[in-house]
């Protein structure tokens, strides 16, 4: 089965940081790109970040460029989302996806004193 | 950053009913296109791609058209599962932007 399973949320401080991490199983990691999109509270869906297969291309919004750091790890099958400066709009569920059609069940970030 | 601009925001419809939601984005994205439902607290589902591929698994009472800057989501007879947020989304080019959502709602 085709699973993205995603870890690492909780509470922060503003100008905190934090790891998320995406671990896939089920698939040929090393052969997708991936991508993060996060949804803040009652809100709409928001793409944040992508990369490629082989870590050669990776594009961030404007909303967390130059705060935010994405790699991957193909021999772990696992994707990483570091977040550093966080802010309070921030706050947000994060799910990690393959292409269109594949989707983890998010993991909650909340950014707050 | 190519806009995506859906409507309307809300829509509220019977079980039975036949709907429409619209996507508008701010230049061509040529048939990069994707429609999603979300239920609260679930990740978004794939329902079609390409603009009017339908994802494996998904009842054949949704449709989607279009291409360019124009396109649409129909549901052809509303089930009581189908009320959700539904939301669109470019990936002709990065960033992949979303539409605000449409939240389908029973009358």
């Amino acid at each position: 089965e085709v699973q993205l399973v995603e870890s690492g949320g909780g509470l922060v401080q503003p100008g905190g940081s934090l790891r998320l991490s995406c671990a896939a199983s089920g698939f040929s990691f090393s052969s997708y790109s991936m991508t993060w999109v996060r949804q803040a509270p009652g809100k709409g869906l928001e793409w944040i970040s992508y990369i490629s297969s082989t870590s050669s291309t990776i594009y961030y919004a404007d909303s967390v460029k130059g705060r935010f750091t994405l790699s991957r790890d193909n021999a772990k099958n696992s994707l990483y989302l570091q977040m550093n400066s966080l802010r309070a709009e921030d706050t947000a569920v994060y799910y990690c996806a393959r292409g269109q059609g594949v989707w983890g069940k998010g993991t909650t970030v909340t950014v707050s004193s | 950053d190519i806009q995506m601009t859906q409507s309307p925001s809300t829509l509220s419809a019977s079980v039975g009913d036949r709907v429409t939601i619209t996507c508008r984005a701010s230049q061509s994205v040529g048939s990069w296109l994707a429609w999603y439902q979300q239920k609260p607290g679930k990740a978004p589902k794939l329902l079609i791609y390409q603009a009017s591929s339908l994802e494996s698994g998904v009842p054949s009472r949704f449709s989607g058209s279009g291409s360019g800057t124009g396109f649409t989501l129909t549901i052809s007879s509303l089930q009581p599962d189908d009320f959700a947020t539904y939301y669109c989304q470019q990936y002709y080019g990065y960033p992949y932007t979303f539409g605000q959502g449409t939240k389908l709602e029973i009358k």
